[in-house]
Formats: C-alpha cells, sequence, structure tokens
C-alpha cells in the first residue's frame, strides 16, 4: 500500500457532471502534485503544490480546478470535461518541491472515465 | 530541452532469467535519477534514487547503476518473476530555480513468460 492515498479509485463521469478527487498524504511532506497519464505515456505533470500554495499550473484547462486545503490534502475539481480528458490520474508528495524531491512518492492513482 | 530515453521499448523473457533496462539521459543541472515500476493502471512504485556520487544501489532483485560522466543508468533485474511484468520508467530530477522538476522516460513494458 502507497502511503499517499487517492480515492476513488475508479470514476465515470458525463461531460456535464461536477466530481472531485482526493488525495491524502501524513508523511510530513510539504509539496503536493497533480499528474495525467494517458495510456502506454508517462505522466505529465498539471499542478504543483508546495507549502499549500500552487507553485506551478503547467498551462491545464480551466476545468480542471485544484485545491489544497492543508498540508495533507489536495482536491481536483472536475467540471465540464471531454472524454478526452478520460485517463489516471495520480497525486504524488515529496518532502518539498527544492530539494531534489526527496520522498517522491506517488499515489495509487484514479482512472476517469468521462462518457 | 531536458530528455529521457530507455531501451528496450519493450521485452519479452522467460521466468527465473535476468534482465537488464537502459535509461539514457540529458537532464541538468542533474540532482538524482529515480527507478519506477509501474503496473497498469496503478501508480509507479519507486525501486531506487541514486545522486550524483551513487554508482550502484540495490532493492531486492533489483540493482541499478549510475554513470553521471556518460549520463547512462541500468536496471538489472536477478531471478525474474510472474510479478515482475510492468512498466519500469526512469526518471531524472533537475533543480531548477522554479524548484524540483522531473523528466520521465517513456518506459520499458517486462513481461515475464513461463
Amino acid at each position: 500500500d502507497t502511503e499517499v492515498t487517492q480515492t476513488p479509485k475508479h470514476l465515470v463521469m458525463g461531460m456535464t457532471n461536477k466530481k472531485s478527487l482526493k488525495c491524502e498524504q501524513h508523511m510530513g511532506h510539504r509539496a503536493m502534485y497533480w499528474y495525467k497519464q494517458k495510456a502506454k505515456k508517462p505522466p505529465e505533470l498539471m499542478f504543483v503544490y508546495s507549502y499549500e500554495k500552487l507553485s506551478i499550473n503547467e498551462s491545464v484547462p480551466s476545468r480542471f480546478s485544484p485545491e489544497c486545503p492543508n498540508s495533507s490534502l489536495l482536491n481536483l475539481h472536475l467540471h465540464a470535461l471531454q472524454p478526452e480528458d478520460s485517463a489516471l490520474y495520480l497525486c504524488a508528495s515529496s518532502q518539498d518541491s527544492g530539494r531534489g524531491g526527496y520522498g517522491y512518492t506517488f499515489g495509487s492513482g484514479t482512472r476517469l472515465t468521462v462518457v | 530541452k531536458n530528455q529521457v530515453e530507455q531501451s528496450p521499448q519493450s521485452l519479452i523473457i522467460l521466468e527465473g532469467k535476468n534482465c537488464t533496462l537502459q535509461c539514457n539521459y540529458t537532464v541538468s543541472p542533474f540532482s538524482n535519477l529515480r527507478w519506477y515500476k509501474q503496473d497498469t493502471g496503478r501508480g509507479p512504485v519507486s525501486l531506487t534514487i541514486m545522486t550524483f556520487s551513487e554508482n550502484t544501489k540495490s532493492n531486492r532483485r533489483y540493482t541499478a547503476t549510475l554513470d553521471a560522466d556518460t549520463k547512462q543508468s541500468s536496471l538489472h533485474i536477478t531471478a525474474s518473476q510472474l510479478s515482475d511484468s510492468a512498466s519500469y520508467i526512469c526518471v531524472v530530477s533537475a533543480l531548477t530555480g522554479g524548484g524540483n522538476k522531473l523528466t520521465f522516460g517513456t518506459g520499458t513494458q517486462l513481461k515475464v513468460e513461463l
């Protein structure tokens, strides 16, 4: 089991739905990340939160909205998604974003299908 | 441009055999290199992490090497098991002004057969 917990593990949503992905870690890490991974491709960075502040947004469409309520939690709010947004969404955390990412740990992912 | 290239793209071996996966990178400034194992539909799991000064690191049946001069790394799997079937991803970390930045390889898909 990973120390980064993602829920739900699977999600099917319609293009008009609003849903949220959740990520939680209790390792005391101060940097948290969202990645999107399509089949047979490497993960693509979406957002980086460092000390609960958004530090990197890799030009992700506004239908994806991240939120970091506290240092242990990271959410990804989804609205008006397109079928091409179907992918594995990975959360990760590390000790902080500026020390080579030591302790970088991935969650098990949420398999998202947009219909 | 930072890049990580892995070879082979896919590999099939018999159970009990050994194999070696390769990773070449052009990432600067180099911070560390990691190997991850990723089962289909699951998140990557860290196998090893090596910094500039480390040449070899082992984790059970996995042994990673790093040559920082030639910017090459390898992952050797000993006495393969069916459960080793997965994608193996080489990830190189660079320290930039914006913090840590990871560059992912496209992975080697390993299949272990009876």
